[in-house]
């Protein structure tokens, strides 16, 4: 079983609609769970951590986290063109670096 | 401006040879981190740094090798034992244990 599996997609999805990203980890000991966002060609950038269960909302991205499932989600409300990128889901625990999924690429058609 | 440098942007290298890629901090960060990406894939990662003078092996670490003489510099090498190196090479850094890490702009290597 992988570490950190992400559907690849593409999940596509019209301007306006929301977008909603899944990941699941197969360590129990995971403490920190991250989001990058990845354009074509460019390094990931950081759009959200969580580290509790629940939800946590940043703009129009909100992060949910259910360790008991081992799931972390990450949703984008009102979709736009330019949200069009491979969302990479990461974690970590203590005295690790952070293990990354293979990404899943949204389209957001307009 | 804060942040972190990777240096070349693109590397092209023979058969044979072994290539330093740069990576240098200004963020005050104790970690520091190398991973690749191969065309469509996620991130896999080679080696890591928690503290100056320590550093350990990630899931691919083979036909690399690193050092971590300064808190701010994190250079990989990929040497001649690394029979596929062409790929995307990202640094990142971060402030410690279960913190979010940033990233450098990336190196992209390229064997001719």
């Amino acid at each position: 079983q992988k570490e950190v599996e992400q559907n690849s997609g593409p999940l596509s999805v019209p301007e306006g609609a929301i977008a909603s990203l899944n990941c699941t980890y197969s360590d129990r000991g995971s403490q920190s769970f991250f989001w990058y966002r990845q354009y074509s060609g460019k390094s990931p950038e950081l759009i959200m951590f969580i580290y509790s269960n629940g939800d946590k909302e940043d703009g129009r991205f909100t992060a949910q986290l259910n360790k008991a499932s081992q799931y972390v989600s990450l949703l984008i409300r009102d979709s736009q063109p330019s949200d069009s990128a491979t969302y990479l889901c990461a974690v970590s625990k203590a005295g690790t670096a952070l293990i990354f999924g293979k990404g899943t690429t949204l389209s957001v058609s307009s | 401006d804060g942040g972190i440098t990777q240096s070349p942007k693109y590397l092209f290298r023979k058969e044979g040879q072994n290539v330093t890629l740069s990576c240098e901090q200004n963020l005050n960060h104790d970690a520091m981190y190398w991973y690749r990406q191969d065309p469509g894939q996620g991130l896999r990662l080679i080696y890591y740094s928690q503290i100056v003078n320590d550093f350990q092996k990630g899931d691919i670490a083979e036909g690399y090798s690193v050092s971590r003489e300064k808190k701010e510099s994190f250079p990989l090498t990929v040497t001649s034992a690394q029979k596929n190196p062409t790929a995307f090479y990202l640094c990142a850094s971060s402030l410690g244990r279960n913190t979010e890490a940033f990233f450098g702009q990336g190196t992209r290597l390229t064997v001719v």
